[in-house]
């Protein structure tokens, strides 16, 4: 499984852009790129998945280059409600294939 | 929203007693999950089922663990003799049956139990 490394913390001032980038060196042609989103006590949500170049939804945008070796994920305009624990994960969406957590980028959102 | 849901919520129990955490998945999915989530570490995968069989599990899955589909719609984790570092958040998880490569399998989590044993 391609292993992922991301930023173990950020802050941000609310209603900033808050930008995530994640590292994945070893993707494989059929991994997809995930992203969950996780709220202390609660399980993890899922927020944005992507496989090349861009994806936006009403949540966030992925940003993803030709190389696939990395991926950004950009939250627009940040609330308080976004301080979370935001994890990249890499896989091939078998199901079979279980998703691997890695420590996540703990985003701090400050008024 | 269809959900994933868990009960109970919280489950203390006592050293070496057995507990059985309870979920039930989005009713169209076919691969169901467990993971763990110890106290400010990260989450942890414990096994994969598939086809009323487990498909993978990891390390942390030894003998003491095992997982049920009794009736089509409940999915169960049973700890047979729980220990101290059991103490856990269990998250169940469930997602859709779109194959290899496909777009939007994501898995979809549920709230968690909270297992403290005393």
């Amino acid at each position: 499984l391609a292993k992922t490394t991301q930023p173990i913390s950020m802050d941000s001032y609310e209603g900033q852009e808050v930008n995530i980038t994640c590292s994945h060196n070893n993707i494989a042609t059929n991994d997809y790129i995930t992203w969950y989103q996780q709220f202390p006590s609660q399980g993890p949500r899922f927020i944005i998945q992507g496989y090349k170049t861009k994806v936006t939804n009403e949540v966030a945008s992925l940003f993803i280059p030709a190389d696939r070796k990395s991926s950004t994920l950009s939250l627009p305009r940040v609330s308080l409600s976004d301080t979370a624990v935001y994890y990249c994960l890499v896989g091939d969406n078998s199901g079979n294939t279980p998703l691997v957590f890695g420590k996540g980028t703990r985003l701090s959102v400050i008024a | 929203e269809p959900e994933v849901t868990q009960t109970p919520s919280h489950q203390v129990t006592q050293m070496g007693q057995e507990v059985i955490l309870r979920c039930v998945p989005i009713s169209n999915h076919l691969y169901f999950y467990w993971y763990r989530q110890i106290l400010g570490q990260k989450v942890e995968f414990l096994v994969s089922f598939y086809n009323n069989e487990i498909s993978e599990k990891s390390e942390i899955f030894d003998d003491q663990f095992s997982v049920e589909r009794p009736d089509g719609s409940n999915f169960t984790l049973k700890i047979r003799s729980t220990k101290l570092e059991d103490s856990a958040m269990y998250f169940c998880a469930s997602s859709p049956p779109l194959g290899q490569g496909a777009e939007g399998a994501e898995a979809f989590f549920g709230q968690g139990t909270r297992l403290t044993v005393v």
